[in-house]
């Protein structure tokens, strides 16, 4: 049974940092990308980040772009999400989610995500 | 940077009618496409991908179509546990980027 399970959130002030963590388990974690999403409160969907299945590359939506860096363990099936320079507008839900192996493939598993709140 | 627009933005069908959703991006991606489900207070959970192909689980009278730059999804006879938001999402270049949602009320 796939498992994907995020864990890290909370609430930090403006300009504040955190870092989000994801652990992955039942499927084979070193053959697939993985990504974050986030959702605004009663807002769509907005992929933040991704990570190939090497980590070798990384890809980040211009909002985030030199304020969040995504990494990846394969040793520990772990992702993570360090986000620095937090706004206000950073709040969401954020979802850990992988890819199905190889390449050109969906978000096949979604965690249950976690919540972030940046508010003085 | 891909932009992918869905249309309607709001969508209100009765129970056993046909649903019609649209996506468009705004180059061509192949059939490189997702739709994904997201019912109220749930995770989005993934459809359709590679544009035509159902995932795991998912009921016939959900269909996709379409490739290069404009998609379809079509729900052949709407349930109640089809009240959702509908995303379509490409994942032929990065970033991997979502459309704005329809959000499907049943009449």
């Amino acid at each position: 049974e796939v498992h994907v399970l995020e864990s890290g959130g909370g609430l930090v002030q403006p300009g504040g940092s955190l870092r989000l963590s994801c652990a992955a388990s039942g499927f084979t974690f070193s053959s697939s990308a993985m990504s974050w999403v986030r959702q605004a409160p009663g807002k769509g969907l907005e992929w933040v980040s991704g990570i190939t299945d090497t980590g070798f590359a990384t890809f980040h939506a211009d909002s985030v772009k030199g304020r969040f860096t995504i990494s990846r363990d394969n040793s520990k099936n772990m992702v993570y999400l360090q986000m620095n320079s937090l706004r206000a507008e950073d709040t969401a839900v954020y979802y850990c989610a992988a890819y199905g192996s190889g390449t050109y493939q969906p978000l096949d598993y979604w965690g249950q995500g976690t919540l972030i709140t940046v508010s003085s | 940077e891909i932009v992918m627009t869905q249309s309607p933005a709001t969508l209100s069908v009765s129970p056993g009618e046909r649903a019609t959703l649209s996506c468009r991006a705004s180059q061509s991606i192949n059939s490189d496409l997702a739709w994904y489900q997201q019912n109220p207070g749930q995770v989005p959970r993934l459809l359709i991908y590679g544009a035509s192909t159902r995932a795991t689980g998912i009921p016939a009278r959900f269909s996709g179509s379409g490739s290069g730059a404009d998609f379809t999804l079509t729900i052949s006879s709407l349930q109640s546990e089809d009240l959702a938001v509908y995303y379509c999402q490409q994942y032929n270049n990065w970033p991997h980027t979502f459309g704005q949602g329809t959000k499907l009320e049943i009449k």
